[in-house]
C-alpha cells in the first residue's frame, strides 16, 4: 500500500497568514498519463470531509483561490493563503493511483 | 444540490451483521463510481470500497475484504454496504462517497456510527 505521511501534526496560524502543509508519498504518483494523483481534504469540526484539489494543483469547484497545492512525484504541499477562521480544521492528503486509496493522518490547523 | 444520506448504523455485536444505505440526490446516481469511506472515532480516513456506475465491478480495501460487500440500486438512487463478520476494530463512522477526478472524493455524506462492542 501506499503510505501518505503528512507534516506537521497541528499548524498554529494568525488570521490572515498564511499556511503551508506538506504530504509524502511512498511511491511516486505521477501516472504515465502526466497527472499527479494526490487530493487534498478538509474536515471542519463535527462535519464531514469536503473536497478541496485533486491532481496536485487542481481547484474543486466553489474552493476559494486562497487555497492551492503544489509538488513533485512524492512531495506535495497545501498552501493557504490569509487563512480564516472558517479554514480551521483537519487536513488530509490521499491518493487516487491505485488500490488501496489511502490518505494521510490529518493536519490539524489551529488559529492563534 | 448534491445530497447523500446514510443510514443503518448502530451498536452490534462482534461476529455480527449490518447493512447500511446511503440515499443519493441532485445528481445523476447511475454515472458515478461510488465509495465507502469509514473513520474511527478520533482518527483519520480509510477507504473501505468502490463500485462501478452498474455495479458490475466493485474493489475492496484488503482490511475488509471477504467481509463486507457493495451493491447499489440505480432505480431507487441508493448505495449499499453489507457488514458481516464485524470486528471491534471496524467501529467507525461509514461516509459514502462520490468518485470525482483523478481518483478523489468529490461529494460526501454525513455519516452513520457504527459501534461493535460485546
Amino acid at each position: 500500500d501506499i503510505v501518505m505521511t503528512q507534516a506537521p501534526l497541528s499548524v498554529s496560524v494568525t488570521p490572515g497568514e498564511s499556511a503551508s502543509i506538506s504530504c509524502r508519498s511512498s511511491k511516486s504518483l505521477l501516472h504515465s498519463n502526466g497527472n499527479t494523483y494526490v487530493n487534498w481534504y478538509l474536515q471542519k469540526p463535527g462535519k464531514s470531509p469536503q473536497f478541496l484539489i485533486y491532481r496536485m494543483s487542481n481547484l474543486a469547484s466553489g474552493v476559494p483561490d486562497r487555497f492551492s497545492g503544489s509538488g513533485s512525484e512524492t512531495d506535495f504541499t497545501l498552501k493557504i493563503s490569509k487563512v480564516e477562521t472558517e479554514d480551521v480544521g483537519v487536513y488530509y492528503c490521499g491518493h487516487g493511483l491505485e488500490y488501496p486509496y489511502t490518505f494521510g493522518a490529518g493536519t490539524k490547523l489551529e488559529l492563534k | 444540490e448534491v445530497k447523500l444520506v446514510e443510514s443503518g448504523g448502530g451498536l452490534l455485536k462482534p461476529g455480527g451483521s449490518l447493512k447500511l444505505s446511503c440515499v443519493a440526490s441532485g445528481f445523476t446516481f447511475s454515472n458515478y463510481w461510488m465509495h465507502w469511506v469509514r473513520q474511527a472515532p478520533g482518527k483519520g480516513l480509510e477507504w473501505i470500497g468502490e463500485i462501478e456506475y452498474d455495479g458490475t465491478e466493485t474493489n475492496y480495501a484488503p482490511s475488509i475484504k471477504d467481509r463486507f460487500t457493495i451493491s447499489r440500486d440505480n432505480a431507487k438512487n441508493t448505495l449499499y454496504l453489507q457488514m458481516s463478520s464485524v470486528r471491534s476494530e471496524d467501529t467507525a463512522t461509514y461516509f459514502c462517497t462520490t468518485e470525482g477526478e483523478g481518483g478523489s472524493f468529490a461529494y460526501w455524506g454525513q455519516g452513520t456510527l457504527v459501534t461493535v462492542s460485546s
